[in-house]
């Protein structure tokens, strides 16, 4: 069974500090991990994959194998940052996509 | 969008009555998801389908069953809504190993 583990609900940071949302999973096979975002009144959407191990709107997240976690980390959150982030685990058939519980980032200004 | 759209929107529904929400896609996706969005509980999937009349189930299939007549469809019922249904569901389809998400219904079951 795969599972996905946000242990955070609610990160709160002020404009311009450093943000890490953790996530962590667990899965038998090779996994392959996505962070997505939910801003407010829009849909859910894709923010970055592990696989192509690039940087979204100042984003990076990097899999550690042994550490079983893929957190989500910002040098200088913004106010517009402020959203619901889903950590989500994809089978390695893919055709099952599992989410964490969701992290609500809140930066003030 | 992916093509994506949800309906209805928005229902309110009593207890003990049926209710079916639509899930329509115009790009000919093989795959189609239902999921539901609580707080403390992220996204459960419920169930998705592989292709037209192949489905399976999810983390929390009970009490939902689902159909796929043609590829642009997924319909997803309550048989006997539940208070405990009273959710946001989310269709989503997959394009290669990303999923894209329909802008969700908002159930609430009285």
């Amino acid at each position: 069974a795969q599972r996905v583990t946000q242990p955070e609900k609610l990160l709160s940071v002020f404009k311009g500090a450093p943000v890490e949302l953790k996530c962590n999973y667990s899965y038998s096979g090779s996994p392959e991990l996505f962070w997505y975002v939910q801003y407010s009144r829009q849909r859910l959407q894709l923010l970055l994959r592990h696989i192509s191990r690039e940087s979204i709107k100042g984003f990076t997240a990097d899999l550690n194998k042994g550490e079983t976690s893929f957190h989500l980390k910002k040098p200088f959150a913004q106010e517009e940052d402020s959203a619901m982030y889903y950590c989500a685990l994809a089978n390695n058939a893919g055709n099952m996509l599992t989410f964490g519980g969701g992290t609500r980032l809140m930066v003030k200004p | 969008d992916a093509g994506i759209t949800q309906s209805p929107r928005h229902k309110v529904t009593e207890t003990g009555t049926p209710v079916t929400l639509r899930c329509h896609q115009t790009e000919n996706h093989r795959y189609m998801y239902w999921y539901r969005q609580d707080p403390g509980h992220g996204l459960r999937l419920i169930h998705y389908s592989y292709g037209v009349k192949d489905t399976d189930k999810g983390e929390v299939s009970d009490g939902y069953s689902v159909s796929r007549s043609k590829t642009e469809d997924f319909l997803l019922t309550l048989e006997s809504a539940t208070s405990s249904q009273t959710s946001v569901y989310f269709c989503a389809i997959r394009q290669d190993t990303e999923a894209f998400f329909g802008q969700g219904t908002r159930l609430t079951v009285v």
